[in-house]
C-alpha cells in the first residue's frame, strides 16, 4: 500500500516556541492531506484539510493562525504549531487519500508533542 | 449530535469470545464506511471497509444498516492480540475521514 511518512515521531518543546511537523507521501502524489489531533483516550479530531497549492481548510474551532499548514508540493505538507502551550500537547497525525470514495486513507506514524 | 458515535467501552472479554461493536452515524448521505484499529500511541490502521452487502475477513465481519444508520463489527474467536481500540469512520465531504471516539477492547487469557 501507499506510504505516508511523518516526522518527527516525538518532540518536546518549551512553551512559547514553534514546532514544525512534516508529512510526506513517499510513493504517490497527494493533492490533499489531512491533519488530525488526538488527546489521550479521545478520538482523532480533524483539524484541517491541506490542499496542494492553495490555502488549507480548517475545521470549526481550530485557529488557523496558530496551526499553520503549508502544502507546497504534491508530496509534502507541514503543520507548524506556533507559540505552543502545554494545552497543545497532543498526538498529531497526518493522512493522505487517493482519489475516490472507497479508497483507503494512509496515515503517518504520528507525532507526539509535549510542551513544557 | 456527533456525526459518528461509538460506545467507548471497554469491552473486557475472554479469549475465544465473540464480541460486537456498533457505531451510529447522523448523516444519511454518507457513502463510505470503515473500521480502523488503533494500538496505544500508534496511528490507526485500516481493518476493513464496510460494504452495503456486508463483508467478512477471517474472524472479522462488518455490516452496514442504512435504514438505522449504523455499522457493526463482529470479532469471532477473540485473540489476545485483538486488544486495541476500534474506530469506525465515514468518508465525509472532500474525502475527509470522520472518526468515532473509538471502542476499547481488552481480551484476557
Amino acid at each position: 500500500g501507499a506510504v505516508v511518512s511523518q516526522h518527527p515521531s516525538w518532540v518536546i518543546c518549551k512553551s512559547g516556541t514553534s514546532v514544525k511537523i512534516e508529512c510526506r507521501s513517499l510513493d504517490f502524489q497527494a493533492t490533499t492531506m489531512f491533519w488530525y489531533r488526538q488527546f489521550p483516550k479521545q478520538s482523532l479530531m480533524l483539524m484541517a484539510t491541506s490542499n496542494e497549492g492553495s490555502k488549507a481548510t480548517y475545521e470549526q474551532g481550530v485557529e488557523k493562525d496558530k496551526f499553520l499548514i503549508n502544502h507546497a508540493s504534491l508530496t509534502l505538507s507541514t503543520l507548524t504549531v506556533t507559540s505552543a502551550h502545554p494545552e497543545d500537547s497532543s498526538f498529531y497525525i497526518c493522512s493522505a487519500t487517493l482519489r475516490g470514495p472507497n479508497t483507503e486513507a494512509f496515515f503517518g506514524q504520528g507525532t507526539r508533542l509535549t510542551v513544557v | 449530535r456527533k456525526e459518528v458515535e461509538q460506545d467507548p467501552g471497554p469491552f473486557n472479554v475472554p479469549e475465544g469470545a465473540t464480541v460486537a461493536f456498533n457505531c451510529t452515524y447522523s448523516n444519511s448521505a454518507s457513502q463510505s464506511f470503515f473500521w480502523y484499529r488503533q494500538d496505544c500511541r500508534k496511528e490507526p490502521k485500516l481493518l476493513m471497509s464496510v460494504y452495503s452487502s456486508g463483508n467478512e475477513d477471517g474472524r472479522f465481519t462488518a455490516q452496514l444498516n442504512r435504514a438505522s444508520q449504523y455499522i457493526s463489527l463482529l470479532i469471532r474467536d477473540s485473540k489476545l492480540s485483538d486488544s486495541a481500540t476500534y474506530l469506525c469512520a465515514l468518508r465525509g465531504s472532500s474525502y475527509k475521514l470522520i472518526f468515532g471516539s473509538g471502542t476499547r477492547l481488552l481480551v484476557r487469557p
